[in-house]
């Protein structure tokens, strides 16, 4: 199994553009979830979702679109970016609540 | 305060001392408890997790011990090996739901061979 798979790896972008972060998982895991990761904090949630069809909102979802038309797939759309978008982030799957995450390797996006 | 990559509390440690690793967690109602290990460059790796009727479970080189008078949760590594070096985070789950999983900022773990 290959687990939880981001790409790209690294992103530049100018402000004002938009661009998707693709996420895949092969584990037939449910729960699929992008956090964002920034110095002097802990990993915050953005968008998450319980199942294929079904998506909400975490705790900094504005200026990100999501959508899980499959079981698999799980990709992050930045609208029109913002420098305070500059973060790094990773996307998670679990098989179900209280069940550990496993994270991909994350996407480094730069928004000068 | 702690942080990613910034001013993380350090921990630094020789080949084959045992680590404690502390996280004082926020909320007595968290019922899920789990501690993840960030090499540079990569993703968080679960290592192990507990749940509040627990008071400690114990993995390969491994212990979560919780305290739940206290709101704490430490993890002991033993024999730690300079592969070792790395960020170390608890998250805690308070709620329902998938949302209300909260993740710390971290330690980061040096090991001198």
């Amino acid at each position: 199994n290959a687990g939880v798979t981001q790409t790209p790896k690294f992103q530049v972008l100018k402000t004002g553009q938009s661009m998707t972060l693709q996420c895949a998982q092969d584990m037939n895991h449910e729960y699929m979830s992008w956090y964002r990761q920034d110095p002097g904090m802990g990993l915050r949630l953005i968008h998450y979702s319980v199942g294929a069809g079904i998506t909400d909102q975490g705790e900094v979802p504005n200026g990100y679109n999501v959508s899980r038309s499959t079981t698999e797939d799980f990709p992050l759309r930045l609208l029109s970016a913002a420098p305070s978008q500059t973060s790094v982030y990773f996307c998670a799957s679990s098989p179900g609540l209280n069940s550990p995450l496993h994270f991909g390797n994350g996407t480094r996006l730069t928004v000068t | 305060g702690e942080s990613v990559g910034l001013h993380l509390p350090t921990l630094s440690v020789q080949e084959g001392d045992n680590s404690i690793i502390n996280c004082a967690y926020s909320n007595s109602a968290s019922d899920y408890f789990i501690w993840y290990k960030q090499e540079s460059g990569k993703g968080p790796q679960f290592i192990i997790d507990i749940r509040s009727n627990m008071d400690k479970r114990q993995g390969q080189r491994v212990t979560v011990l919780l305290n739940k008078t206290v709101k704490h949760l430490s993890l002991q590594i033993a024999a730690t090996q300079p592969g070792d070096s790395a960020v170390y985070f608890c998250a805690e789950n308070w709620g329902p739901g998938y949302s209300t999983l909260t993740f710390g900022k971290g330690t980061m773990l040096l090991v001198s061979p």
